[in-house]
């Protein structure tokens, strides 16, 4: 059974300050989701990284994907405010039935502080 | 373009009784999923369709639930009678069938479900 483990579970960091986000995952998967959820709000889809090495940015944002180690990092440079919220890693896996289903992390609360 | 759209927002119910929740997804999603958060736990997943067929099941907790996508549109997903731990947010999720070869699932904002 594929688990997916995410650190920190809570994190505080002051604005202008750099941290990453860890997602390690116990099977083998070539497809990982990194989401965005505001409170009371949609997940919104942050990042698709598709095969190993693979890197992806968009604006303060970047994630990385690396297959071999099982861990997809999402990294934030300069935090700002609007940068609060829960942020989820998924793990793709193609079951039994053909469909992709999403494991997902249990997600890191993130507050800016000014 | 819409987005998922899930209703209601909130529910309050008593042990025992019945509540369905409904799901409608992007216009033209072939793929709905059904999710489910308890509290401090992780998202996990209840069902997939497609269109109006149950693809995979595999994720729901017991014959309480019953989820159904009548025509292909929209999903409802009821639970009946209510129990203590049945309490959590559900998510719905919708994909078009690998477009671009990835198949990114759009999110529904979830029914938070408190029972009593």
């Amino acid at each position: 059974e594929l688990k997916v483990e995410q650190n920190p579970l809570f994190l505080s960091m002051q604005e202008g300050k750099n941290y990453t986000i860890y997602c390690n995952y116990s099977t083998t998967s070539d497809r990982l989701y990194w989401y965005r959820q505001d409170p009371g709000k949609s997940l919104e889809s942050l990042f698709v990284l598709l095969s190993n090495g693979a890197v992806k940015q968009e604006g303060r944002l970047m994630a990385s994907l690396d297959t071999k180690a099982r861990l997809s990092t999402l990294h934030i440079t300069a935090a700002v405010h609007d940068l609060s919220a829960t942020y989820f890693c998924a793990v793709a896996s193609i079951t039994n039935f053909g469909n992709e289903k999403l494991t997902f992390g249990t997600g890191t609360r993130l507050t800016i502080i000014p | 373009e819409a987005g998922v759209t899930q209703f209601p927002s909130h529910s309050v119910i008593e042990k025992g009784q019945t509540v369905t929740l409904r799901c409608d997804p992007i216009s033209g999603h072939d793929n709905l999923y059904w999710y489910r958060r308890v509290m401090g736990k992780e998202i996990k997943f209840l069902l997939h369709f497609v269109k109006e067929s149950k693809q995979d099941e595999s994720g729901m907790p017991n014959n309480r639930f019953l989820a159904e996508r009548t025509g292909g549109t929209y999903s409802t997903l009821k639970v009946q009678p209510a129990e203590l731990e049945d309490s959590g947010v559900y998510f719905c999720a919708s994909s078009h069938p690998l477009r671009l070869g990835v198949d990114t699932q759009y999110f529904g904002p979830g029914t938070r479900l408190t029972v009593l």
